[in-house]
Parts: C-alpha cells; sequence; structure tokens
C-alpha cells in the first residue's frame, strides 16, 4: 500500500526567506501524481503545487517549487521569499491509479516577521 | 471559481442524534469526497461517490452513511452521533477521471456532547 511521510510536524521561517519542507512516498507505482496543499487558520484547503511523475521538469508556481527526486521517492516543497500569509499547515498527498489520495499527516509552517 | 459549500461551520449535536452535513458544489464536478481531519491523524476519507447515486467506502466508513441525489449535493450522515465522531468534517469534488486538484469546502467543525 502506498503511505506518504511528512517527517517535520513544525517548521519556522524568517519572512523573505527560504524553507523546505519535506515529504516521502513509498509506492509501486510507476504513474502518479503528487500534491503539496495548504490549510491555512481559515480551515479551507487549496492547491498548491501539482507534479506528474512521468515529468522530469519541476513544477514551479510563483514562490513555490518541488523538488521531485523519483528514484528516490521524495518530494519536497520550496518557498522563496516567506510571506506572513504562507502561514498554515502543508499537507504532502500522492494519487495513485484509483485515484483516491493518500494524505501525509501535515507541516504546521511558522513565519516570523 | 468553483466553489465548494458546507452547511455549517460549527456543529453541536448531542449523542445519539441523526446528524446531516451537507455539501454542495457549483461546478458540475463528477467526484465528491468526505474526509474527517483529526490533529495527528492527517485527512481521512470516509466515503466518496464518482456519480451521481453512486457511493464508495473510504477508509473509515463505518458509523457514516452517505447519499447523492444530485450530482451537486453529497450528504455525510452520521446515524447515531457519538463523541468519538467530533472532529472536522472537510467535503471535496473534483473533476472527471483524472488525478484534477481537489476543490475543498471550509470545513464543519462539529462536537458530540
Amino acid at each position: 500500500a502506498q503511505t506518504v511521510t511528512q517527517s517535520q510536524p513544525e517548521m519556522s521561517v524568517q519572512e523573505a526567506e527560504t524553507v523546505t519542507l519535506s515529504c516521502t512516498y513509498d509506492t509501486s507505482e510507476s504513474d502518479y501524481y503528487l500534491f503539496w496543499y495548504k490549510q491555512p487558520p481559515s480551515r479551507q484547503m487549496i492547491l498548491v503545487i501539482r507534479q506528474e511523475a512521468y515529468k522530469q521538469q519541476n513544477a514551479t508556481e510563483n514562490r513555490f517549487s518541488v523538488n521531485f527526486q523519483k528514484a528516490a521517492k521524495s518530494f519536497s516543497l520550496k518557498i522563496s521569499d516567506s510571506q506572513l500569509g504562507d502561514a498554515a499547515m502543508y499537507f504532502c498527498a500522492y494519487a495513485g491509479n484509483n485515484r483516491k489520495l493518500i494524505w501525509g499527516l501535515g507541516t504546521s509552517l511558522a513565519v516570523n516577521p | 471559481d468553483v466553489k465548494v459549500t458546507q452547511s455549517s461551520r460549527y456543529l453541536v449535536k448531542r449523542t445519539g442524534e441523526k446528524v446531516f452535513l451537507e455539501c454542495v458544489q457549483d461546478m458540475d464536478h463528477e467526484n465528491m469526497f468526505w474526509y474527517r481531519q483529526d490533529p495527528g491523524l492527517g485527512l481521512r476519507l470516509i466515503y466518496f461517490s464518482y456519480d451521481v447515486k453512486m457511493k464508495e467506502k473510504g477508509d473509515i466508513p463505518e458509523g457514516y452513511s452517505v447519499s447523492r441525489e444530485k450530482k451537486e449535493r453529497f450528504s455525510l450522515i452520521l446515524e447515531s452521533a457519538s463523541t468519538n465522531q467530533t472532529s472536522m468534517y472537510l467535503c471535496a469534488s473534483s473533476p472527471g477521471r483524472s488525478n484534477e486538484k481537489l476543490f475543498f469546502g471550509s470545513g464543519t467543525q462539529l462536537s458530540v456532547l
């Protein structure tokens, strides 16, 4: 069965600096998708970034980028120029052939002014 | 923008009551999901539906049922609420059969006393 592990329950970063959140996963599938979702204090979960496993190129969305290492089964999220609004819970998720998402337990990110 | 609306943000119920949590999406999405979110346990899938009148059990369906009579509405039913069902409930929807992103509602914090 697939699993997703986020080894950092809590992280903090200074405003304007860069932080990397870790995610590893386990699967025997070759085609799958990986996601980072953000849940701010308002509770509404929103998609930050999505990566398709067959694409070599790392996905990027403005200040958010991933380091996707397929062989190592690693999918870390880098947030550049951190802003106060980036403070949230971040969840890593995996979607394989059955379309059901497998979720990590989340990393709580604090941004210090 | 896609909107997923959950009928209540906060709900307090008594043990043994029948509880309905309603979720409506306005983008004609085929797929709808109910999750519960608990500290330290992440998101756990309760039930999901890929079409009208269709439902499938997720990872923790015990004590819950669902109804999807119309494409836009997916209801979660607690037949006889218990204190261990106190939790945050998140509804989500997504289009089609591919692993597109999920759109989430703002969640319902349910307390069962």
